[in-house]
């Protein structure tokens, strides 16, 4: 599979501040997404992203295809981005299979 | 615009016990998979299928059994539940196809076997 590493693994923020969150990848993909995975368990969609730049409110994102890594930048953080953050990828030829990395736990403080 | 619906919410079984975790999608995706979420770690594929009648293993497929009678639906069977097994599973659609699309997740099944 493609080995996926998501960096920091633990990231604790006082509210109002900026982050920015890293995904590296180890091979070339057409499918690369962002997801939040709430205190409940449910994973929402952020970003489907597999090249360029998006940004949809106080979340913004990258992704350079060719240097094999994204980024996901959140600023002006609240207490309700607390929670964990996966990127996930898929490869160029198969099915639409994704390979999550394990995930930085954001923790935003009041 | 349900999306996809995965049932039950919560499960307990001794080990031994077989059950059907249930997925449904409405959206017509061709694409519909099964990953598993242990503690501390990113999600695992189980089993995929890209139509009616397709069906492949995973990353992670031992135990498991899954079949595609219907566009809609993509149940996963434990057929002799094992404490390994306790995990957290989720369901996915996407279109298919090799250019990538966006994938789609359900609300989870937490599965814990005694």
């Amino acid at each position: 599979g493609i080995q996926v590493e998501q960096s920091p693994p633990d990231l604790i923020l006082q509210e109002g501040a900026n982050s920015t969150l890293r995904c590296n990848f180890s091979d070339s993909v057409n499918n690369l997404q962002w997801f939040h995975q709430n205190p409940w368990g449910q994973l929402i969609n952020l970003f489907y992203i597999p090249s360029g730049t998006k940004q949809n409110g106080r979340l913004s994102a990258t992704t350079v295809a060719t240097e094999r890594y994204s980024l996901l930048y959140i600023s002006s953080s609240q207490t309700t981005d607390s929670g964990v953050y996966f990127c996930a990828v898929g490869r160029k030829t198969g099915a639409n299979n994704l390979f999550f990395g394990t995930g930085t736990r954001l923790t935003v403080i009041p | 615009n349900a999306g996809v619906t995965q049932t039950p919410k919560f499960q307990v079984l001794k080990t031994g016990q077989s059950m059907t975790l249930q997925c449904a999608q409405d959206m017509n995706h061709e694409y519909m998979s099964w990953y598993r979420q242990d503690p501390g770690m990113g999600l695992r594929l189980i089993h995929y299928s890209v139509g009616a009648g397709i069906t492949d293993q995973g990353e992670v497929p031992n135990g498991y059994n899954v079949s595609r009678s219907t566009t809609e639906d993509f149940p996963l069977r434990l057929l002799s539940a094992a404490p390994s097994q306790t995990s957290v599973y989720f369901c996915a659609s996407s279109y298919s196809g090799q250019g990538g699309t966006e994938a789609f997740f359900g609300q989870g099944t937490r599965l814990t076997v005694v």
